[in-house]
């Protein structure tokens, strides 16, 4: 069975700019979250979706939203980038809602903003 | 609000000693705990979950213990490797949704 994928693993932007970053969770699995990681601040909750809708979000500003679809894939935005949003951007995967069992990781999206 | 700290936060070992990692956490209202190994500019591998009505959960040379009530969870690696070197983090989830909580992680250097 195939992992959590993430697309793409790089990205470099520059201040103002948008990005959108999608990740694929493990077949049959239907909540996803996000999180942010960062050398300051380490390992960062941003959002949790299950069935198309979220359910918890982080202390991050309204500049970074996501959504999911109907296939449990799911995109985070971020937009008018600014420097402190360069980090790893991590999206984990699991089978349901509610920390029933393990979560998954994908490999990250490593955004670099100039 | 919940938060977790790891101690060490960085241990260096020879070959085949083995070792104990320590995790604590200040709410006790916790659905499971997950520990991770993280290599340099990879993503997180799951290793070990704990329900909160476990005690431990061994998975080859690893075994994690959690002791709810104190609010501390343990990661035991025996015979360590070089192929252990890694940052271990672990995590905790309260009782609403996904969300995970980590801790800061303890980078373990194996030396051959």
């Amino acid at each position: 069975k195939a992992g959590v994928t993430q697309t793409p693993r790089y990205l470099i932007k520059t201040r103002g700019q948008q990005v959108t970053l999608s990740c694929s969770p493990i077949s049959g699995h239907r909540s996803v979250s996000w999180y942010q990681q960062t050398p300051g601040q380490g390992l960062q909750f941003l959002f949790e979706y299950f069935s198309e809708t979220q359910r918890n979000k982080g202390n991050f500003p309204g500049r970074f939203s996501g959504r999911q679809f109907s296939n449990s894939r799911s995109e985070m935005n971020v937009s008018t980038l600014e420097l402190g949003d360069s980090a790893l951007y991590l999206c984990a995967s699991s089978l349901d809602y509610g920390g029933v069992g393990t979560q998954y990781f994908g490999p990250g999206t490593r955004l670099l903003v100039l | 609000k919940q938060e977790v700290t790891q101690i060490p936060a960085a241990l260096s070992v020879p070959e085949g000693e083995n070792l104990v990692l320590n995790c604590s956490f200040t709410d006790s209202a916790i659905y499971n705990l997950q520990w991770f190994r993280q290599d340099p500019g990879k993503g997180l591998t799951s290793l070990l979950l704990i329900q909160s009505s476990q005690r431990e959960q061994t998975s080859g040379r690893l075994n994690a213990s959690l002791d709810k009530s104190s609010g501390r969870s343990t990661l035991y690696i025996a015979a360590s490797q070089p192929g252990d070197s890694a940052t271990y983090l672990c995590a905790v989830i309260g009782t609403s949704g996904s969300r995970l909580t980590f801790g800061e992680g303890t980078q373990l250097t194996v030396n051959p």
